[in-house]
């Protein structure tokens, strides 16, 4: 069965700290790998779509990259406003997504 | 703003009772996903429509039923409604339905008493 794990669950960083969350899979033949910002009773927001191993996405201070069994969203100088939950995601069954249940950010003044 | 739309945003009811959440995709979406997400399961396929035909079954119980309209809007039924069914609603879209981005939507938090 298709997993998409995230770790670590909690991430508290000061602000400045840079650091990277992790999302590995297990899936036949990636279709893409999805990466949402979740703000407490808010819908996911959409970050960035990797579809092949080595490709690099960048907005503003995240950097999402992709390998052959996971994918690092890298978070540089973080601002209190960057706190979330953060979503990985892959395409299954009819394309609908399988989600990790997300690492939950605090970036504190 | 996705651009995807949600109604109502809150809703309370009684167990047994039967709701109806509404979606609005993105213009020019054709298909329309219901994702539940409650604290301890995370994000939960439901089903997924593309114009108007169902396309994909997940985790949805048979209590539960939607449909997607000629005008592509979709409605999510739940009836005979438990405690454990609490939770927020997403509806999401994207363009066909082929692993292309999804936009979600603002959600509707449900609360069974």
């Amino acid at each position: 069965e298709d997993q998409v794990t995230q770790s670590p669950e909690a991430l508290r960083l000061q602000e400045g700290e840079s650091s990277s969350l992790n999302c590995s899979y297990t899936v036949s033949g990636l279709r893409g790998l999805f990466w949402y910002r979740q703000d407490p009773g808010k819908g996911p927001e959409f970050l960035f779509t990797l579809y092949s191993a080595g490709e690099e996405k960048e907005k503003e201070r995240l950097k999402a990259t992709l390998t052959k069994k996971e994918s690092f969203l890298h978070i540089t100088a973080p601002k209190p406003e960057d706190s979330a939950t953060y979503l990985c995601a892959v395409p299954y069954s009819g394309y609908a997504l399988n989600f990790g249940k997300g690492t939950s950010l605090l970036v504190t003044p | 703003d996705s651009g995807v739309t949600q109604t109502p945003k809150h809703l309370i009811t009684a167990t047994g009772q039967r709701v109806t959440l509404r979606c609005s995709p993105r213009s020019g979406d054709l298909s329309v996903y219901w994702y539940q997400q409650s604290l301890d399961q995370g994000l939960q396929f439901l089903i997924q429509y593309y114009n108007g035909e169902e396309r994909a079954k997940g985790n949805i119980l048979e209590r539960f039923s939607a449909q997607q309209f000629p005008d592509l809007h979709s409605e999510l039924n739940l009836s005979s409604l438990e405690l454990g069914d609490s939770a927020l609603y997403f509806c999401a879209s994207s363009a066909q339905g082929g692993g292309e981005t999804q936009y979600f939507g603002p959600g509707t938090r449900l609360l069974v008493l």
